[in-house]
């Protein structure tokens, strides 16, 4: 079956402009997560859905990061008035079960790289 | 708080040898998960193995194998006779326990691993 999707999967974006990038998850699962990873580190965790409840985003950097996830399954993470410390790739990840701990294998999207000029 | 350090930027061995990843974690959790993921030139992340703090087994399975020491907060990850197929950089991660299952996953900063023919 297909992963998980991500587009799109290069954005270019001058300092101040706002960009949206989407993730589909996998079918069905009920976890979505975003991470961020910058150049020659590992993804950090920015935030969390359970369906449609936004459960964790103390990882956002700023309240100029915004997610959402309307219907439990299409994420849309947006990014208001660019910085360019905002380059990086973002990472969307899903898991089939989201009230188990331990038992939610992530399957990660191929990411987005964001570079902001 | 929670902290996975991978001491290893950069490893290169020839084709056939074996090679040891190694990953040290911190965290203050008596229940927590550890994984391994690939990140092949591609950019997706692929699941390699999760694997719980109180199952300290060793696991194999095909030429790779983990050595999980509680003793010393390590969870190496060992390839046998490696392939020119194993580069890739390799990310180690604990999970952090939050509510409803969320895993939300910390990473380390990963091992570029080169496999030269």
């Amino acid at each position: 079956g297909a992963g998980v999707s991500q587009s799109p999967r290069y954005k270019v974006a001058k300092r101040g402009q706002d960009v949206a990038l989407r993730c589909d998850p996998i079918s069905g699962h009920v976890s979505l997560f975003w991470y961020q990873q910058a150049l020659g580190q590992g993804p950090e965790f920015l935030t969390y859905f359970q369906n449609e409840a936004q459960l964790d985003k103390s990882g956002l950097p700023s309240d100029r990061f915004f997610a959402e996830r309307p219907e439990g399954s299409v994420s849309t993470l947006k990014i208001q008035r660019t910085q360019k410390e905002d380059s990086a790739v973002y990472l969307c990840a899903s898991s089939l079960v989201g009230w188990n701990r331990g038992l939610g294998e992530q399957y990660f999207g191929p990411g987005t790289r964001l570079t902001v000029t | 708080a929670q902290k996975v350090t991978q001491a290893q930027t950069e490893i290169s061995v020839v084709e056939k040898e074996d090679v040891t990843l190694d990953c040290v974690y911190e965290t203050r959790d008596t229940t927590y998960y550890l994984f391994w993921y690939k990140q092949p030139p591609s950019g997706e992340l692929v699941f390699l193995i999760r694997r719980n703090s109180f199952d300290e087994q060793n696991e194999i399975s095909g030429r790779y194998s983990w050595n999980f020491q509680k003793s010393t907060s390590s969870f190496n990850f060992t390839i046998t006779a490696s392939q020119v197929v194993d580069s890739a950089v390799y990310f180690c991660a604990l999970s952090e326990p939050v509510n409803f299952g969320n895993e939300k996953l910390t990473f380390g900063t990963g091992t570029r691993l080169t496999i030269i023919p």
